[in-house]
């Protein structure tokens, strides 16, 4: 268990719906990332923020955005869902020290599936 | 460009070694990590470079050429539990932004 919770585990929904993903962080970690990962490609950087402030941002497509709370959970929404957004979504925390040693530990995921 | 290059596929037998390599071409460099990730499952940290040379961990090391944007991931006395993809990735300097390979899946077999 890293310590990292991500609900919903499961998630269907239909194309063109919305939905938003939570993520919790490590206690004492100010930073989260999101992460996509589809059957058939690897892990692809979506977005980090770093208490409470967007810190990178990857490949996130227009109709996804994201936010960390004071609390400094995170929340992923996703909107006007397709077929191919259909993946397995991690969230990521660290601590952000400032040194380069950085592990981040991962949540379980949700797995999204769009019908 | 961000770009990391791993094998897609590698296939050992119990009990051998295996060396998974990564090259990279990153925007800057501020370290390399190797993650294990069983199907399905989150990735889990295995292993962190950030100066040239070998890191050792028990069964697995880690080796890092900065000169050359290249890493391996050396794995010892395989157990058949070590069947999972392996994902290397860089922490470039701009954002504390990871990249991520797209992971060599090893199976190890009897």
């Amino acid at each position: 268990d890293s310590g990292v919770t991500q609900t919903p585990k499961h998630l269907i929904t239909a194309t063109g719906q919305r939905v938003t993903l939570r993520c919790s962080p490590r206690s004492g970690d100010l930073s989260v990332y999101w992460y996509q990962q589809s059957l058939d490609q690897g892990l692809q950087f979506l977005i980090q923020y770093y208490n409470g402030e967007e810190r990178a941002k990857g490949n996130i497509l227009e109709r996804f955005s994201a936010q960390q709370f004071p609390d400094l959970h995170s929340e992923l929404n996703l909107s006007s869902l397709e077929l191919g957004d259909s993946a397995l979504y991690f969230c990521a925390s660290s601590v952000e020290s400032g040194s380069s040693y950085n592990e981040q530990f991962f949540g379980p995921g949700t797995r999204l599936t769009v019908l | 460009g961000q770009n990391i290059d791993q094998p897609t596929e590698m296939t050992a037998t119990e009990g051998a070694i295996v060396q998974i390599n990564c090259t990279y071409q990153t925007s800057g460099f501020n370290g390399l990590f190797w993650y294990q990730q069983h199907a399905g499952e989150a990735p889990t940290f295995l292993s962190y470079n950030v100066l040239d040379g070998l890191e050792e961990k028990g069964r697995f090391s880690s080796f890092l050429s900065r000169s050359k944007g290249y890493s391996y991931l050396l794995l010892k006395e395989l157990q058949m539990k070590d069947s999972a993809s392996y994902l290397c990735a860089v922490k470039d300097n701009y954002g504390q932004n990871f990249v991520f390979g797209p992971g060599t899946r090893l199976s190890v077999l009897p």
